[in-house]
């Protein structure tokens, strides 16, 4: 079954607006990932961030980790056209050599 | 630097017919390899990995098998497609390590129509 759920399913902004996408867990992990996905595309890692860590930055990307409530967030600042795409985060243990994913957030940009 | 190439890119089969995916990495060794399948509209399934040649876990049974026969090359492959097997295929490669505290790299791909 899967580990990681995305919170909202879908979500529609204005560009320029923020977008704040949420994932949670069941289980402990080693480390989370989040990913985005081009319609069609295969999947780009975005950032991972390990289970020892609560917030992580990349340009304008900024992911959370609350493991006492086993959830993460991945907040996209600045919201651009391009940055349409299904977003989606994997859990990873540390006695497995795989990551589960989530079933993925749809986020829309409007111009 | 490490590349991923994963063919066809879309492939359209008659049932029953067989089925052969190859993945093949590049710019790196001994990584460990992935098969994924997708849903329309879904997250992702993992069908196999692979830790070395010829070892290979099974995810989910069903139609399909994989093989390592080399260090950096993965095949998915089915005797008998079925209607259900349609999807999008994702390949992809890690470093070994364990924990899995490195991003995954994937392929482009494989849409699959099963008719």
């Amino acid at each position: 079954s899967q580990q990681g759920e995305e919170d909202p399913q879908a979500l529609s902004i204005q560009e320029g607006e923020n977008a704040t996408m949420n994932c949670s867990y069941k289980t402990s992990i080693n480390n989370l990932q989040w990913y985005r996905q081009n319609s069609g595309r295969g999947l780009v890692h975005l950032i991972l961030i390990r289970s020892n860590e609560r917030e992580k930055h990349s340009g304008r990307l900024r992911v959370t980790l609350d493991t006492s409530k086993k959830s993460s967030s991945l907040l996209i600042t600045a919201s651009r056209a391009a940055d349409t795409a299904s977003y989606f985060c994997a859990t990873g243990y540390s006695s497995a050599s795989k990551i589960i994913f989530g079933s993925g957030t749809r986020l829309s940009i409007r111009p | 630097s490490q590349t991923i190439h994963q063919w066809p890119a879309t492939l359209v089969q008659p049932v029953g017919s067989p089925l052969s995916l190859e993945c093949t990495v590049e710019g790196t060794s001994n990584p460990n390899l992935y098969w994924y399948r997708q849903a329309a509209g879904r997250g992702l399934q993992l069908l196999f990995y692979s830790v070395g040649i010829g070892q290979i876990s099974s995810e989910v049974p069903q139609n399909l098998s994989a093989s390592r026969p080399q260090d950096r090359q993965f095949i998915l492959s089915s005797k008998k497609l079925l209607l259900s097997d349609s999807g999008f295929y994702l390949c992809a490669w890690s470093n070994v390590e364990s924990g899995g505290n490195y991003g995954y790299t994937f392929g482009s791909g494989t849409r699959l129509t099963v008719v």
